[in-house]
């Protein structure tokens, strides 16, 4: 099964300081997306990348930078966090070459507990 | 611009009913339907995904799929207390890259 992990897992971090949030993939997935969850709500796209050294802004990118070094490393950067930011963020990467019998299903790490004072 | 939405917000069943859980979504251009389901403090898992329209069982869950409807839902039988969690659909179109959209999810709690 897909392996995602994600560092730290949980941070406390202080108004207009910088955050980044890492994550690692081993399955040789192409995509991997940064998502935000809301106490007991939906996924939001934050970005996502399709291939390395390429981002690509999602639903709410306002206030976030992310980067992707290599096909296994995705890192979301909030350069001046803010209260607003405060929330669960789940990393995924999935295999969307066509003719896969999963196809865009995506796998999830465990999450990132940000709390922003 | 795809929209997803589900319903109920939230439920409460006792233990051994049926779950219903629905999902719409606005493009019907739309292939991939997904059902994850999240429980609380862990990672969203995928469930069950199907790709034409009709119905998929897999165990107690099964997927029902009305394209022209633009409506699929989920549905657990006999439902345990380890099926307490958040569920999440998600919808997805071939080409493009992002892949799942994701509805805001519905809450069900089992009691026991």
């Amino acid at each position: 099964e897909a392996a995602v992990t994600q560092s730290p897992r949980s941070k406390v971090a202080v108004t207009g300081g910088k955050v980044t949030l890492s994550c690692h993939q081993t399955n040789n997935h192409d995509y991997m997306y940064w998502y935000r969850q809301d106490t007991g709500h939906g996924l939001r796209l934050i970005h996502y990348s399709y291939v390395a050294d390429s981002t690509e802004k999602g639903d709410i990118p306002d206030g976030y930078k992310a980067s992707r070094p290599s096909q296994e490393n995705f890192s979301l950067i909030l350069e001046l966090a803010s209260l607003s930011q405060t929330a669960v963020y789940f990393c995924a990467s999935s295999d969307m070459r066509t003719g896969k019998s999963n196809y865009a299903e995506q796998f999830f790490g465990p999450g990132t507990r940000l709390t922003v004072l | 611009q795809q929209n997803v939405q589900q319903s109920p917000e939230s439920l409460i069943v006792p233990e051994g009913a049926r779950t219903s859980l629905n999902c719409t979504f606005s493009d019907s251009a739309s292939q991939y339907f997904w059902w994850y389901r999240q429980h609380s403090g862990k990672a969203p898992k995928a469930l069950m995904s199907i790709f034409s329209n009709g119905e998929k069982e897999e165990g107690r869950f099964t997927i029902h799929l009305n394209k022209a409807s633009l409506h699929f839902s989920l549905h657990i039988r006999d439902s345990q207390p380890s099926d307490s969690a958040l569920y999440l659909c998600a919808v997805s179109m071939r080409q493009g890259g992002r892949a799942l959209i994701f509805g805001t999810g519905t809450t069900v709690s089992v009691s026991p």
